[in-house]
């Protein structure tokens, strides 16, 4: 069985710049949550996609966006990045069946904005 | 909004000692689960727990849902270096999102 990964696995950006992040999710798992995680924090929910479809957002702008694609790999992107938007972000899959919402969580892309 | 508040934020241990670190809210959540994180990594799934009252254990590890399903505790017997990481706990609502706790940063010193 294979985990979920993530890649990057680290990136350097400058404020302004677009950037793309991409996940696999683990076999079997048809829901992928994405989540920034600051230094010293716990994760902050960024959304969730459920068979292609945004499911749940959180309090993110709207230019933190995201795709799912018909494999259930997903990518989450950032527009014009601000300096705040360093952080470790974080992709978790999830059995969209399951009511305990158990999430498997990949290593994560650690993204520095210059 | 629900919050999930954890203390202590940092603790650092002698080998050998016991602890216990809290998740509390206002907010009842249908399941919560405990993970556990290390530098440069995910964090990873140790239990969930979703029966108010319930009680899990794993090896020297004890975990407790509170009995109105609003917080959680996490006690650690005989703390070895090899527990040192950043404890996280994640309570599932009525939406498909996981809202975690600050963290609790563990040192265990040999």
């Amino acid at each position: 069985e294979t985990g979920v990964t993530q890649s990057p696995t680290h990136l350097i950006k400058t404020r302004g710049q677009q950037v793309t992040l991409r996940c696999s999710s683990q076999s079997g798992h048809n829901t992928v949550s994405w989540y920034q995680q600051a230094l010293g924090q716990g994760p902050q929910f960024i959304f969730q996609y459920y068979r292609e479809e945004e499911n749940g957002r959180g309090n993110f702008p709207p230019r933190f966006s995201g795709l799912q694609f018909p494999n259930y790999s997903s990518e989450l992107n950032v527009n014009a990045l601000e300096l705040d938007d360093s952080a470790l972000y974080l992709c978790a899959s999830s059995d969209g069946t399951s009511g305990y919402n158990e999430q498997f969580f990949g290593p994560g892309t650690r993204l520095t904005v210059l | 909004t629900q919050l999930l508040e954890q203390s202590p934020q940092f603790l650092s241990i002698q080998e050998g000692e016991n602890l216990t670190v809290y998740c509390n809210s206002s907010s009842v959540f249908s399941s919560l689960q405990w993970y556990r994180q290390e530098p440069g990594e995910g964090p990873v799934l140790l239990v969930t727990v979703v029966t108010g009252g319930e009680v899990k254990k794993l090896k020297r590890l004890t975990f407790q849902f509170g009995d109105a399903r609003k917080d959680s505790s996490l006690h650690i017997t005989a703390a070895q270096p090899g527990d040192t990481g950043l404890y996280l706990c994640a309570g599932a609502g009525s939406a498909r999102q996981l809202t975690f706790g600050s963290g609790t940063q563990l040192t265990v010193l040999p």
